[in-house]
């Protein structure tokens, strides 16, 4: 069974820059997985952030910027700001049809 | 403005059925592929099927395949999911989106939510 893996929890200093990453347990990611990323705060709607691996949604500052980082997928968010405080998810094209979302990273912003 | 609002969430008993709708407006409602997404209580993001435009091609998760089918009526702009044999790890907000490429799902509904529970 393929498994997208992120970090459970990371925690940024307001101003500060962190990544988060996107593992896939069936071998390195690549743009062919159009890995894309969502914020969601609690009880909310999600949000895209980045899609195509590094395309910002409209609306979308650009502190976020999306990657590919060695065999991971990774989004960095630049000067954090305590409306970041945020779960994060992102999600790939495993090919079939077939989309996995990871476990998400509980982002703190302190 | 676009808009998708899910309706048919509540209480269904293990086994039962139930069909969640998602009513959509503000966009040519054919021309987009469309998905599900859930996320039971206090957990993440789970996708769980997708359907093209012309409803051509569908796909689901291994967690409910064989048990849920997608569907749409482009002559109704609504999106359908429909659950069968449901059991109680399917109890989740329920959210329809539009999708997009391979991974894009720009515009959300704001959810409904399904207990299955006896």
């Amino acid at each position: 069974q393929t498994v997208v893996t992120q970090e459970p929890s990371l925690s940024v200093s307001p101003g500060g820059t962190v990544t988060l990453t996107c593992d896939l347990s069936s071998g390195p990611v690549s743009s062919s997985f159009f890995p894309s990323w969502y914020q969601q705060t609690p009880g909310q709607t999600p949000r895209t952030l980045i899609y195509d691996t590094d395309i910002r949604s409209s609306g979308v500052p650009d502190r976020f910027s999306g990657s590919i980082l060695g065999s991971k997928a990774a989004l960095t968010i630049t000067g954090a700001q305590a409306d970041d405080e945020s779960d994060y998810y992102c999600l790939l094209d495993v090919g079939r049809g077939i989309r996995i979302f990871g476990g998400g990273t509980k982002l703190t912003v302190l | 403005e676009v808009q998708l609002l899910e309706s048919g969430g509540g209480l269904v008993q293990p086994g039962k059925s139930l069909r969640l709708s998602c009513g959509a407006s503000g966009f040519t409602f054919s021309s987009y592929a469309m998905t599900w997404v859930r996320q039971a209580p206090g957990k993440g993001l789970e996708w769980v099927s997708s359907i093209s435009g012309s409803a051509g091609g569908t796909y689901y998760a291994d967690s409910v395949r064989g048990r849920f089918t997608i569907s749409r009526d482009n002559s109704k702009n609504t999106l359908y999911l429909e659950l069968n044999r449901p059991r109680a790890e399917d109890t989740a907000i329920y959210y329809c989106a539009t999708l997009q490429g391979g991974t894009l799902f720009r515009y959300w509904g704001q959810g409904t939510l399904v207990t299955v529970s006896s």
